[in-house]
């Protein structure tokens, strides 16, 4: 069974379109992520969710809006797609404290979503 | 903020022994783990430290010093699939998110 399943795994798009990639964790973590990696590979934070609450939004432009209808998915929606949004998007989750939200442990990464914007 | 440095790249040889170093500036600190990535897949966790001292896991050492805001990752017995990068990370100021570092790319030859 896969704990943190992505889908799609590859998205190709033309610019200006508008795609989604959904998350799933069946870990029972009460935290999810979402993580941008550029072409330099930098791992960077992007959203995260505690409970169905949003938690973190690092200077994330309005187009990427997440969405968590409970918090076993979370998932990223991207409005007027740009070249620069080209990148892998990891999802992952963590066991983090429920009432706070705070991370206590490991993170686990889902398989990743490689967007290419023509 | 967090500020996370480690070498951008590295090569060693099968058999031999490999350092990687991280330095880290952060306030609240808790905790820093490390990463291994290979190329085209997800990072997955090694090893964490939140006291001082070296967490020996199999091949894999990870060092931690607080009072000097840095951590070595230690790997022994090199194997060529140990070739990927390796991400320092240590939670945000709020506790609410891994912060990551740039990644350090090993590659292993015969």
């Amino acid at each position: 069974d896969t704990a943190v399943s992505q889908t799609p795994k590859y998205l190709v798009t033309q610019m200006g379109n508008d795609k989604s990639i959904k998350c799933e964790q069946n870990l029972g973590h009460d935290t999810m992520y979402w993580y941008k990696q550029d072409s330099k590979k930098f791992l960077k934070i992007m959203f995260s969710y505690n409970n169905k609450e949003l938690i973190i939004n690092e200077t994330v432009p309005n187009r990427f809006s997440p969405k968590s209808p409970d918090k076993a998915h979370l998932n990223l929606h991207i409005n007027s797609l740009e070249l620069g949004d080209s990148a892998v998007y990891f999802c992952a989750s963590s066991q983090g404290r429920k009432r706070t939200g705070l991370n206590t442990g490991e993170l686990f990464f889902g398989e990743g979503s490689r967007l290419t914007v023509l | 903020g967090q500020n996370i440095d480690q070498p951008t790249e590295m090569t060693a040889t099968e058999g031999a022994i490999v350092q990687i170093n991280c330095t880290y500036q952060t306030s609240g600190f808790n905790g820093l783990f490390w990463y291994q990535q290979h190329a085209g897949e997800a990072p997955t966790f090694l090893s964490y430290n939140v006291l001082d001292g070296l967490e020996e896991k199999g091949r894999f050492s990870s060092f931690l010093s607080r009072s000097k805001g840095y951590s070595y990752l230690l790997l022994k017995e090199l194997q060529m699939k140990d070739s990927a990068s390796y991400l320092c990370a240590v939670n945000n100021q709020a506790g609410t998110a891994l912060i990551f570092g740039k990644g350090t790319t090993l590659s292993v030859s015969s």
